[in-house]
């Protein structure tokens, strides 16, 4: 069974800061990885996607990824009160025929 | 308008009753799933499709059916609903590696709140 591990918080973060979130998972082969963005009631967005270790850079967002710890992150600098939302990680396998496992996901609350 | 559209948006409706879930994309891809969101328990993919003559269980497929009528398309059933499937249902799709930029990229529909009463 892959696992796919998140802090359900809140991480509460002031308006301005850096917030970090962080996401384990179990298969070692897992080669795409996706951060996706949900508000309360709404469908996820993507935010960000990384494939190879290292960090990957959007504008405030990083993602950053270390297959050999099997973890990545996403970090959100400036962060704003819009920025609250709840965010996903998901993990793809080593196939063009495998699926996405999520994790459960961060709560982050950006305070003005 | 919306790449992937999912009908009804919300729905309430008893035990035992037959209900289905309808998705329609115009994204042009070829994958397509359907995952439940419970509070605390995260996304869990019910059924998934990578072509219209392919159809996959996913974690969590007791209970329902899918049927996959077009590229465009594709429906999940609840066959004699339960409360216990009352849950917010999302329908994604995704193409296969290598034919975009990013590799197995999904993209959600709006949501489906059902309740069973």
């Amino acid at each position: 069974q892959k696992e796919v591990e998140q802090n359900s918080g809140p991480l509460s973060v002031p308006e301005g800061a850096i917030a970090s979130l962080n996401c384990t998972y179990s298969d070692r082969v897992s080669q795409s990885f996706f951060w996706y963005r949900q508000y309360s009631g709404k469908s996820p967005e993507l935010i960000m996607s990384i494939y190879s270790n290292g960090d990957k850079e959007d504008g405030r967002f990083t993602a950053q990824l270390n297959k050999a710890s099997q973890y990545v992150s996403l970090l959100i600098r400036d962060s704003q009160p819009s920025d609250s939302a709840t965010y996903l990680c998901a993990v793809g396998g080593d196939s063009g025929y495998s699926t996405l496992t999520f994790g459960k996901g961060t709560m982050l609350l950006v305070s003005p | 308008d919306a790449d992937v559209t999912q009908t009804p948006r919300n729905r309430i409706t008893k035990t035992g009753k037959r209900i289905m879930l309808e998705c329609s994309q115009t994204k042009g891809h070829d994958r397509m799933y359907w995952y439940r969101q419970d509070p605390g328990l995260g996304l869990r993919l019910i059924y998934y499709s990578f072509d219209v003559k392919d159809i996959n269980k996913g974690e969590i497929s007791d209970g329902y059916s899918v049927s996959r009528q077009a590229q465009a398309k594709f429906s999940l059933s609840l066959e004699s609903a339960i409360p216990n499937q009352t849950a917010l249902y999302f329908c994604a799709t995704s193409d296969p590696p290598g034919r975009q930029t990013s590799t197995d990229t999904q993209y959600f529909g709006p949501g489906t709140r059902l309740t069973v009463l």
